[in-house]
């Protein structure tokens, strides 16, 4: 069965430090695996989405890395800022050929606080 | 351009009623897709579409039905409400299958309760 799993579950940091957070999965065969952002109350929104090939993508302050042969990713968010508490979910797409639209495998998530 | 609108943003139904949550996405997409969220759990796919006229179950679809008759809308149909309902509400779109580079673009969420 695909998994996605998260870690650490929640985060507390102090603004403008750095935090790295991470996802393991199981998905197989992988396509891509995309970080989402998503503020209490509102949708996930997207944040990076990377291919096999690709090691790393940044966003501005995030930077999302994989290594596909352990299947595992991170999330550096670098110098954090208030508007950066929410939760960040970790989704990977299947690279099925059948299954239409239901490919993606979506993480619980990390909450993150970003605190003064 | 708006996005992926939802309506209603809250909504409270008692056991046994039905409703539908409304989708609609002004950035001609072909794919779109209804998702819930439940504490502690991560998204989950009811149903999803290619294209007008033409949906798809997904991996919880009980107790819910959908139709595409264009391709901006995206109506959720909630027959006979039930606890087990209660839950977020995401209505999602994407020019493809998500494949590399096709971002899925959410809605703001619809939050349902049935008591």
């Amino acid at each position: 069965k695909n998994q996605v799993e998260q870690s650490p579950q929640s985060l507390i940091i102090l603004e403008g430090k750095n935090c790295t957070l991470q996802c393991n999965y199981t998905v197989s065969p992988f396509s891509n695996l995309r970080w989402y952002k998503q503020d209490t109350g509102r949708g996930p929104v997207s944040l990076t989405i990377m291919t096999f090939s690709e090691n790393t993508k940044s966003n501005g302050r995030y930077t999302a890395t994989l290594d596909a042969d352990t299947k595992q990713s991170s999330l550096h968010i670098t110098a954090s800022q208030l508007s950066d508490s929410a939760s960040y979910i970790c989704v990977v797409r299947s690279g099925l050929l059948t299954g239409g639209g239901n490919k993606l495998t979506f993480g619980t998530g990390t909450q993150l606080k970003v605190e003064l | 351009n708006a996005g992926v609108t939802q309506t209603p943003k809250f909504r409270i139904l008692k056991i046994g009623q039905s409703m539908t949550l409304q989708c609609a996405q002004d950035m001609n997409h072909n794919y779109m897709y209804w998702y819930r969220q439940d504490p502690g759990m991560g998204l989950k796919l009811i149903y999803y579409s290619v294209g007008a006229g033409i949906t798809d179950k997904g991996e919880v679809p009980n107790g819910y039905n959908v139709s595409r008759s264009t391709t901006e809308d995206f109506p959720l149909r909630l027959e006979l409400a039930a606890p087990s309902q209660t839950s977020v509400y995401f209505c999602a779109s994407s020019y493809g299958t998500g494949g590399s580079g096709n971002t899925i673009y959410f809605g703001e969420g619809s939050w349902l309760t049935v008591v």
